[in-house]
This record gives C-alpha cells, structure tokens and sequence, in this order.
C-alpha cells in the first residue's frame, strides 16, 4: 500500500507485505533528505538518509527514493514486522536546519 | 551507552512557572538542538547551537533560552510558562550542523495546568 504522509496519516498493512510511506517535499534546493521512525513515548530514531545527488540509497531491509523532479521522497520497508509499527517522517535540509514533515503512522496487522 | 539523555522526562507544573529542562550527549557531537513536538506530532526546530553560534527559530518565543555549559550540555529555561507551552520537548545533536544524521533524546512531556 502507499500512503501520502499529510493526506493520508496512517497506513494499515499486512505483516509480511512491503510498505511505501510517502512523502513530498517543499524546497526545490534542498539537498539532504532524512527518514526517521518515532515509537511511542521515544524520539525519532534515524533510519536512512539520502543526499540529491542520488536517487535510491538501500539500507537493511529498508530503501529511500528520491524524486527530485517532482519533489517526491518515499520510504519502502520490505517484510513489514509488527516491530516497524511506529510513525515515519521525512526531513529535508533547509538552510542548514532540518524540517520535518507531518508523519505517517504505519500500522502492521499480524 | 552512548546516548542523548535528557532530564525530567515528565514535567508537570503551573502556567507562570519557570522550569529547565537539561540534556547531555556523550556522542562527542558539535551540535545540539531543541525541538517541540505537539500534540499532532508535528516536530519543530526550536534553535541549534555549537560552540560559535545559536541559532534560533524566529517562531519561538523569546521566553525560551539554550544554555551550554559545554559541548556536551545543552539545558532548554522556559520563563513564566504558558498553556501553549505543553508540548513534548526533545533534544538531539549531530556531528556537524548540516547533512548529518541527528540523534535524538526520548523527549520531555511538560504538561502546565
């Protein structure tokens, strides 16, 4: 399943089936792009990041792709495991300083 | 453990209060930060800050003030507290300010009655 992180903030999947958490960006100049998963009651623990002069950056069991065209950043878990419930946001470097996005939340059903 | 810890975790107190909150990284970083986090989950930079220079977000309330006593320490003061303020507050630091990963603290919930 795909979900829009402002549109629509929660993706239900199955366990075991990939996820793509989208996201779109703000700053056609931005160069730096993070991913971070937030568990209840923790902080956003970093997952993978990316810089503009890529465009797909594997990491385990996790991708990051870039659409710089259309300023498009998206998020693919693989296996999807009730411990990848949690909510994802994306950030981009703007003026040295990180923004974040509103989140998705991603909901995995055993 | 090598971490970004920050003291209390919860914080309850009256509107016009003034309270710290305190952070510590033993990750050797240059850089700390201070985000808000409300109850929608949106997270927002509060101000940065290494050794030459603070940057603060002009959004925030000048009631709000970072203190290092060194690099490692980065304390948040919020003078005469307001209702708005609630909020769950998280630090975090990086290496350098820019294209690098930040490391997150588990937040501070300050609740004001």
């Amino acid at each position: 399943g795909e979900s829009v992180g402002l549109h629509l903030p929660t993706l239900s999947v199955q366990e075991g089936d990939n996820s793509i958490i989208n996201c779109a960006y703000s700053n056609s100049a931005s160069d730096y792009f993070i991913w971070y998963k937030q568990e209840s009651g923790k902080g956003p623990q970093f997952i993978i990041d990316i810089r503009s002069n890529m465009d797909k950056r594997q990491g385990q069991r996790v991708t990051v792709l870039l659409n710089k065209t259309v300023k498009h950043l998206s998020l693919q878990i693989a296996a999807t495991q009730p411990g990848d419930s949690a909510v994802y946001f994306c950030a981009e470097l703007e003026d040295n300083m990180l923004t974040f996005g509103g989140g998705t939340r991603l909901m995995v059903k055993p | 453990d090598t971490a970004v810890s920050q003291t209390p975790k919860y914080l309850v107190t009256q509107m016009g209060n003034d309270k710290s909150i305190k952070c510590e990284q033993n990750l050797g970083h240059d850089t700390m930060y201070w985000y808000k986090q409300d109850s929608k989950k949106f997270l927002k930079i509060m101000f940065s800050y290494n050794n030459k220079e603070l940057i603060i977000n002009e959004t925030v309330p000048n009631r709000f003030s970072p203190k290092s006593p060194d690099k490692a320490h980065l304390n948040l003061h919020i003078n005469s507290l307001e209702l708005g303020d609630s909020a769950v507050y998280f630090c975090a630091s990086s290496q350098v300010q820019g294209d690098q990963p930040q490391h997150f603290g588990d937040g501070t919930r300050l609740s004001i009655l």
